[in-house]
């Protein structure tokens, strides 16, 4: 593969509804992240899946946050109820073991909540 | 908790001069520090990291713990060179990287 895929690229949503963003990473690397970046904010970090130990979900700003990772491969993050501070661009990168090695970032999601 | 701070949320200079972006972190532990870069359009990627003692495009970053910075410096700095870079702190026992909020650098013709 080419790199970290995501998609949608963008996805405008209406307050309330839910909405689930997907992210391919490179084959091979068994670390992925969740990040968002929103304006003058920089990256917030969401959530962290190494291998197949729990996912460090510190980062999730509510419960109406979730993520999961299916076969140790593509995962999904979820948005239940979005309300409009939930706009931005969703960053998933992967690495090949942990978080102390290179991060290979996708192109994001943009997400805009009406 | 880990923290990573640029002051500066745009720097503008002139092709040529020498150009320094600052990032100041706050970690108790013993940092790994790195150097990530956003070019128009294109995706975030790595520039450098500490523990390499690497020289990448010119660029360089010295980690100074007394002073708890990491700021990445170029001598001569070109166009190209114009992206967002944001600074980032791993946290050993959290296993979380920590980025600052970046710097817009726009080097002037």
């Amino acid at each position: 593969g080419a790199g970290v895929s995501q998609s949608p690229s963008n996805k405008v949503t209406e307050k309330g509804k839910d909405v689930e963003l997907r992210c391919d990473p490179i084959s091979g690397h068994t670390a992925l992240y969740w990040y968002r970046q929103s304006l003058g904010q920089g990256l917030e970090f969401l959530i962290y899946f190494q291998g197949n130990s729990a996912p460090d979900k510190s980062g999730l700003p509510s419960d109406r946050f979730s993520a999961e990772r299916t076969g140790g491969s593509v995962s999904t993050l979820t948005i239940q109820r979005t309300q409009q501070e939930d706009s931005a661009v969703y960053l998933c990168a992967s690495s090949k073991q942990g978080i102390n090695e290179k991060l290979f970032f996708g192109s994001g999601t943009q997400l805009s909540v009406l | 908790a880990q923290r990573v701070t640029q002051p500066e949320k745009l720097l503008s200079v002139f092709k040529g001069a020498p150009v320094e972006l600052k990032c100041n972190y706050s970690y108790s532990g013993s940092p790994e520090l790195f150097w990530y870069v956003q070019y128009s359009r294109q995706r975030l990627q790595l520039l450098l990291r500490h523990i390499s003692r690497e020289s990448i495009k010119g660029f360089t970053a010295d980690l100074n713990k007394g002073e708890t910075s990491f700021h990445l410096k170029k001598p001569f700095a070109q166009e190209e060179d114009s992206a967002m870079y944001y600074c980032a702190l791993f946290s050993g026992s959290a296993r979380q990287l920590t980025f600052g909020s970046g710097t817009q650098l726009t080097v002037l013709p």
